[in-house]
């Protein structure tokens, strides 16, 4: 149980594209699901919370419409790299915090490497 | 505000022992810690909550000491599969909070 998966795995794509990061919690329902990045021997960084049915709440320093993110279900968040810069090019991995659940635990996706030329 | 990992790496031999320690100068609900291998997210290894309980899985072990605000990692008899980067994620309260990460300690288990 407790499996979250992230779609694509790897992307690389041009300055100036946009690209869109699904996060999805296959067996389990998650209300808030988080987006962090990590760079290379780095820790995670937490980018936002997103929070099913609402506006998503981020971190200091992280621009809210350069990192689009859409919590549209229990079970999907979507985070959109818009206008993607070299500097963009990183790992970025979601994690889901299941709905109920007893300890707050979070389960993270397997990341999508974003490269981008 | 980030949890202070201790030490920063470590080199062990199959069979020895190591412990991973983790401070936060604020107040802790809950301790949590995961393994990451390279180029892949993070794992769940377990969750310490306020109580000062200590936890298991297999041979990995930990504590939470609330007064002190810190955890410690628990490794014994490591195997060549513990080698990666260990980082503990810190609450603050029971509310639905993000982690906030460490710097991670990279562990290497040699042969």
């Amino acid at each position: 149980g407790a499996v979250v998966s992230q779609h694509p795995s790897w992307v690389i794509c041009k300055s100036g594209t946009s690209v869109k990061i699904e996060c999805r919690s296959l067996d389990f329902q998650a209300t808030t699901m988080f987006w962090y990045r990590q760079f290379p021997k780095q820790s995670l960084m937490l980018m936002a919370t997103s929070n099913e049915g609402s506006k998503a709440t981020y971190e200091q320093g992280v621009e809210k419409d350069k990192f689009l993110i859409n919590h549209a279900s229990l079970t999907l968040s979507t985070l959109t790299v818009t206008s993607a810069h070299p500097e963009d090019s990183s790992f970025y991995i979601c994690s889901a915090r299941p709905s109920g659940g007893a300890f707050n635990e979070q389960f993270f996706g397997p990341g999508t490497r974003l490269t981008v030329l | 505000q980030q949890p202070v990992q201790s030490p920063q790496a470590v080199i062990l031999r199959e069979g020895e022992d190591a412990v991973i320690n983790c401070s936060s100068s604020k107040a802790l609900y809950s301790v949590h810690w995961y393994r990451q291998k390279h180029g892949e997210a993070p794992v769940f290894l377990m969750i310490l909550l306020k109580g000062g309980e200590q936890k298991g899985h297999e041979k990995i072990s930990a504590s939470f000491n609330e007064k002190k605000q810190q955890s410690s990692l628990y490794l014994t008899a490591s195997q060549l599969s513990y080698s990666g980067t260990y980082f503990c994620g810190t609450e603050p309260n029971s509310g639905n909070t993000p982690l906030v990460f460490g710097k991670g300690t990279r562990l290497s288990v040699i042969a």
